[in-house]
């Protein structure tokens, strides 16, 4: 059981360049989220969905884009990278409505020179 | 959104020691979470605690909903024991700046 898997790990990007990271989950739940964490905070929610085909942004939403055509992934878009988005990203997953146990994954570390 | 505030932000101990750290938050929640950012950055589930008492070896948590707080106890600290420890409240779970945890041999 992989739980929440997140691809890349690591990646670099040039300012203006596109990427998508993919999360995939296989506990079969209905919300996924997408958060960032940046050097000495908590995480920040940037979208999440609570079900295939639902999107809704969060608390930091500017400059990215979400899509949840299956239920067992959440890919989250960058279509034109920019110095400020470098940041460790998580994705993470609960049951039902949101008011259960969330798991995370392992993080994909984002560098935009 | 809700405001969570954790204490201490910093905490080092001498292996062996007892602590507790606190989790305060702004608003009525059904959910808190609290988690351990090891060192690798992987960020561990420890407790699902939206109310009352739970424990899990060293490690135990209680939440006073009423009261809009948590704490989380760590006795006998042991080196792994440190990190990050991040609590999270709410339906998208609002994170807390966290309190670093630093186990000293």
């Amino acid at each position: 059981n992989a739980g929440v898997t997140q691809t890349p790990k690591f990646r670099v990007l040039k300012t203006g360049q596109s990427m998508t990271l993919l999360c995939a989950q296989d506990m079969n739940h209905e919300y996924m989220y997408w958060y960032r964490q940046d050097p000495g905070m908590g995480l920040r929610l940037i979208h999440y969905s609570v079900g295939e085909g639902t999107t809704a942004k969060g608390e930091v939403p500017d400059g990215y884009n979400v899509s949840r055509l299956k239920k067992q992934n959440f890919l989250l878009g960058l279509e034109s990278a920019a110095p400020s988005q470098t940041s460790v990203y998580f994705c993470a997953s609960s049951y039902a409505d949101g008011y259960t146990e969330a798991f995370f994954g392992q993080g994909t570390r984002l560098t935009v020179v | 959104g809700i405001q969570v505030e954790q204490s201490p932000p910093d905490l080092i101990l001498q292996e062996g020691a007892n602590s507790t750290l606190r989790c305060n938050f702004s608003d009525s929640v059904n959910n808190l979470q609290w988690f351990h950012q090891n060192p690798w950055g992987q960020l561990i589930n420890l407790f699902y605690i939206p109310s009352g008492t739970k424990q899990n070896g060293r490690l135990s948590a209680t939440t006073v909903a009423t009261e809009r707080y948590s704490l989380l106890y760590i006795s006998s600290s042991q080196t792994t024991d440190s990190g990050v420890y991040f609590c999270a409240v709410g339906g998208n779970l609002f994170f807390g700046t966290g309190t670093r945890l630093t186990v000293i041999p």
